[in-house]
């Protein structure tokens, strides 16, 4: 079965510094991995997916992920945080069933904190 | 402008009542997608429907209930059998085929009172 895991509930950074928000991933053939960003009481924001080429993945805001293969991981980064950055990261991998639904497996969540 | 509207954006329930949250997208998606977010536990999808007049259960389908009566519209019936359904709603849509992104609603937060 897939699954993602987000080892951390809470991330915090200051102001100007890089951050990294963690992802690991559990699937049966190739990952179709993907990187939402929630803000209080709205909906999910698409950042970046990974689908396959490139390692390097560039999303919206700045933000870029790195796809791991050997490390089945899949790390949301960006050089230079703000403190707008401050919100709740879910990483996703879809879901490869025989029906091929598109449905999306979620992370619990984590807590991107940016201190001024 | 393209997107996918939720309504209402607060919903109050007394117990035994049934409630219906709305979903309309006007991209054109074929697929649609119904999750229900509660704190520390990610997004859990409760059903899909690919197709019009055509869905599926998902992982905690039981106390609510869907339609796919048209292309846009893909209404949740949170019924008196879910017994704790005091959370925030999230629907979505997707092209339902390929790798694409879904895109989000804003999501109704429903509570029991």
């Amino acid at each position: 079965a897939q699954s993602v895991a987000q080892p951390e509930d809470q991330v915090n950074v200051a102001e100007g510094n890089p951050l990294t928000v963690k992802c690991t991933y559990s699937v049966s053939g190739n990952p179709y991995l993907f990187w939402y960003v929630q803000y209080p009481n709205r909906g999910l924001q698409f950042l970046l997916k990974y689908i396959t080429g490139d390692n390097l993945v560039k999303g919206s805001y700045g933000f870029e992920a790195e796809f791991n293969k050997s490390q089945t991981s899949f790390h949301l980064k960006k050089p230079s945080a703000l403190v707008s950055d401050s919100a709740l990261y879910f990483c996703a991998v879809r879901d490869v069933d025989s029906s091929n639904t598109g449905k999306l497996i979620f992370g619990q969540g984590t807590t991107l904190q940016v201190k001024p | 402008d393209g997107g996918i509207t939720q309504s209402p954006k607060y919903l109050f329930r007394k117990e035994g009542q049934n409630v219906t949250l709305s979903c309309e997208q006007n991209l054109n998606h074929d697929a649609m997608y119904w999750y229900r977010q509660d704190p520390g536990q990610g997004l859990r999808l409760i059903y899909y429907s690919q197709i019009v007049n055509d869905f599926q259960k998902g992982d905690i389908a039981e106390g609510y209930s869907v339609s796919r009566e048209k292309k846009e519209s893909f209404p949740l019936t949170v019924t008196s059998a879910q017994k704790n359904p005091t959370a925030f709603y999230l629907c979505a849509s997707s092209m339902g085929t390929g790798v694409t992104e879904a895109f989000f609603g804003q999501g109704t937060r429903l509570t029991v009172v």
